[in-house]
């Protein structure tokens, strides 16, 4: 069972360069989240889902688009990205958003915008 | 504004207990959660409290007092592999989860 996927695990990129990240889930999750990851803060919602075909906005969604074309793939997409950029991005997904919602997180994948 | 506050590094010995604190204050409240993440890895969830009182679970157990905004991880016979960052995590109103920047606990012969 591999519960949640990110692809690629690193990536360098020039100030400019677009990517996307790509996330899948194995476990039939409804709710599909990216959080980005920066030495002394909290994880921070970039984009979410609540189910396929449906996408909203986090707490930092300049400069992130994202789809969800299918319930099992969530794809994060920087269109030019900035070295503001330059964060681990994590993957999640989970049964609900209520009560005991509990998070399931990908390995992580650490992006870096020279 | 919403904040979550937790010690930002811990330090203990093996085999002993620690206790690691996390005040909150949020629009609301729907849950907390506490994640152990390791270096270079992925969170983990641990406990989930929705109810005021001691939630057990093996060596860890996690602590509410709603009207203090107040939860606390408690961390006994302490092992090296424990070492690791510990995540305090807020469900508000609208069920979005706000994190604390994590307490990285370091264990010590």
């Amino acid at each position: 069972n591999a519960g949640v996927t990110q692809t690629p695990k690193f990536r360098v990129l020039k100030t400019g360069q677009s990517m996307t990240l790509l996330c899948a889930q194995d476990m039939n999750h409804e709710y599909m989240y990216w959080y980005r990851q920066d030495p002394g803060m909290g994880l921070r919602l970039i984009h979410y889902s609540v189910g396929e075909g449906t996408t909203a906005k986090g707490e930092v969604p300049d400069g992130y688009n994202v789809s969800r074309l299918k319930k099992q793939n969530f794809l994060l997409g920087l269109e030019s990205a900035a070295p503001s950029q330059t964060s681990v991005y994590f993957c999640a997904s989970s049964w609900t958003s209520g009560s005991a919602g509990e998070l399931f997180f990908g390995e992580g994948s650490r992006l870096t915008v020279l | 504004g919403q904040n979550i506050d937790q010690p930002t590094e811990m330090t203990a010995t093996e085999g002993a207990i620690v206790q690691i604190n996390c005040t909150y204050q949020t629009s609301g409240f729907n849950g907390l959660f506490w994640y152990q993440q390791h270096a270079g890895e992925a969170p983990t969830f641990l406990s989930y409290n929705v109810l005021d009182g001691l939630e057990e679970k093996g060596r860890f157990s996690s602590f509410l007092s709603r009207s203090k905004g107040y939860s606390y991880l408690l961390l006994k016979e302490l092992q090296m592999k424990d070492s690791a960052s510990y995540l305090c995590a807020v469900q508000d109103s609208n069920y979005q989860l706000i994190w604390g920047a994590g307490t990285k606990l370091i264990i010590k012969p």
